[in-house]
């Protein structure tokens, strides 16, 4: 198993670009979700998925969007990226355990 | 609203001290409680766990115990290594849905 991957694991973008983080798991986990980590403020929900085709938002939700279209996937979409958006970005999935398993993560600059 | 608050780092110790992180949660009802660990470059990995009051989890030397009175789950190692230099979490999951609520993280590095 590869557990959860995430591509890529570095990008920088400009002001106004968009762009799609990948997410999959191979462990046919009905829950994903999506964070945000930022120095001094832990890790902050972004969105987040009970199962295909069902997605709602978290904590952080402005400027992002998500679809689940199959079990394995759940890319998150920046639609037009602000500097704000600067921070590491984590996928994670859960199975019928309460454990989550995380991605090795996104690194994203916006300049 | 729920929430989880540990103390602020960074934490710098020598290699075999003791170590203390508190974590002190705010929740209704009976929240599962969590120790997750990153290690420089990676992603969260689970270090331990407890579900319910008076639970203790333990793994790779460290320990945590669910105090309900308290509202705490310390995480404790009695002699760190430098391996164990990495950012530490707590977590907690509510016992409805599975929305997690993290800390803000620990940095700790331990010398030689």
């Amino acid at each position: 198993n590869a557990g959860v991957t995430q591509t890529p694991k570095f990008q920088v973008l400009k002001t106004g670009q968009s762009m799609t983080l990948q997410c999959a798991q191979d462990m046919n986990h009905e829950y994903m979700s999506w964070y945000r980590q930022d120095p001094g403020m832990g890790l902050r929900l972004i969105h987040y998925s009970v199962g295909a085709g069902i997605t709602d938002q978290g904590e952080v939700p402005n400027g992002y969007n998500v679809s689940r279209s199959t079990t394995e996937d759940f890319p998150l979409r920046l639609l037009s990226a602000a500097p704000s958006q600067t921070s590491v970005y984590f996928c994670a999935s859960q199975g019928t355990t309460d454990t989550q398993y995380f991605g090795p993560g996104t690194r994203l600059t916006v300049l | 609203g729920d929430s989880v608050t540990q103390m602020e780092g960074p934490v710098t110790l020598s290699e075999e001290a003791f170590l203390t992180i508190n974590c002190t949660y705010t929740a209704t009802g009976y929240p599962s409680l969590f120790w997750y660990v990153q290690y420089p470059g990676e992603g969260l990995q689970l270090l331990l766990k407890a579900t319910k009051a008076d639970d203790k989890g333990s793994n790779k030397g460290f320990e945590a115990t669910y105090r309900k009175e308290t509202t705490s789950f310390h995480l404790e190692k009695g002699s760190v290594q430098v391996s164990d230099s990495a950012v530490y979490f707590c977590a907690l999951r509510k016992n409805t849905g599975n929305q997690f609520y993290f800390g803000t993280g620990t940095s700790l590095t331990v010398i030689p």
